[in-house]
């Protein structure tokens, strides 16, 4: 059973369309969270959500959104796609911050989003 | 904004030859966290620091946190070809809402 599941795994687009992308946990984690990595590696926070609240919304473009309808999932929907959303976005979750020893996060295996 | 700095960006290693990747924080940390991403993979957390000078192994993996605990390192010894990856610090945000990754440290391993 994959612990962190996003869907899809790759996402081609045209500029200017809309697209979501969901993500599942069934480790029974409290918090969940967006990640968007560029192409030099790079792990940037984008939302995080515990319980359903939201708790981080770091600076992002109001074209993301995300939903978490309940705990175990957290969806990512982006309006008006730009060249420069081309990236892979990645789901995590941990329980509470993720600060307890040993637990750390457990990401998805990652949405290649690419916008022509 | 980013919590820790890392250090080096990038590092090509001979297999057999050591390595060593280390993360510095201004702040006082209450702890550190390492993850390894593969090519084409996803980070998997590896383990956890939290006290001053605290050492732990993991085979051929040596974890440390400094004394001030402003700083940590990771040391391979020995690189195999399946050490390849992009190593990641992360450490806790300015507000411990969350943890913040630091730029990586991507390993490549000649054979």
């Amino acid at each position: 059973d994959t612990a962190v599941s996003q869907t899809p795994k790759y996402l081609v687009t045209q500029m200017g369309n809309d697209k979501s992308i969901k993500c599942e946990q069934n480790l029974g984690h409290d918090t969940m969270y967006w990640y968007k990595q560029d192409s030099k590696k790079f792990l940037k926070i984008m939302f995080s959500y515990n319980n359903k609240e939201l708790i981080i919304n770091e600076t992002v473009p109001n074209r993301f959104s995300p939903k978490s309808p309940d705990k175990a999932h957290l969806n990512l929907h982006i309006n008006s796609l730009e060249l420069g959303d081309s990236a892979v976005y990645f789901c995590a979750s941990s329980q509470d911050r993720g600060f307890e020893p040993g637990w750390g996060y457990t990401f998805g295996s990652g949405t290649r989003l690419t916008v022509v | 904004g980013q919590q820790v700095m890392q250090i080096p960006q990038y590092q090509h290693v001979q297999e057999g030859e050591d390595f060593t990747t280390y993360c510095n924080s201004s702040t006082t940390l209450s702890n550190i966290q390492w993850y390894k991403q593969r090519p084409g993979g996803h980070p998997v957390f590896l383990i956890q620091l939290v006290k001053s000078g605290e050492v732990k192994k993991q085979k051929r993996l040596t974890f440390q946190f400094g004394e001030a605990k402003k700083n940590s390192s990771l040391h391979i010894t020995a690189t195999q070809t399946t050490d390849v990856g992009t190593y990641f610090c992360a450490a806790p945000s300015y507000n411990n809402n969350d943890m913040r990754f630091g730029a990586g440290t991507r390993l490549t391993v000649k054979p």
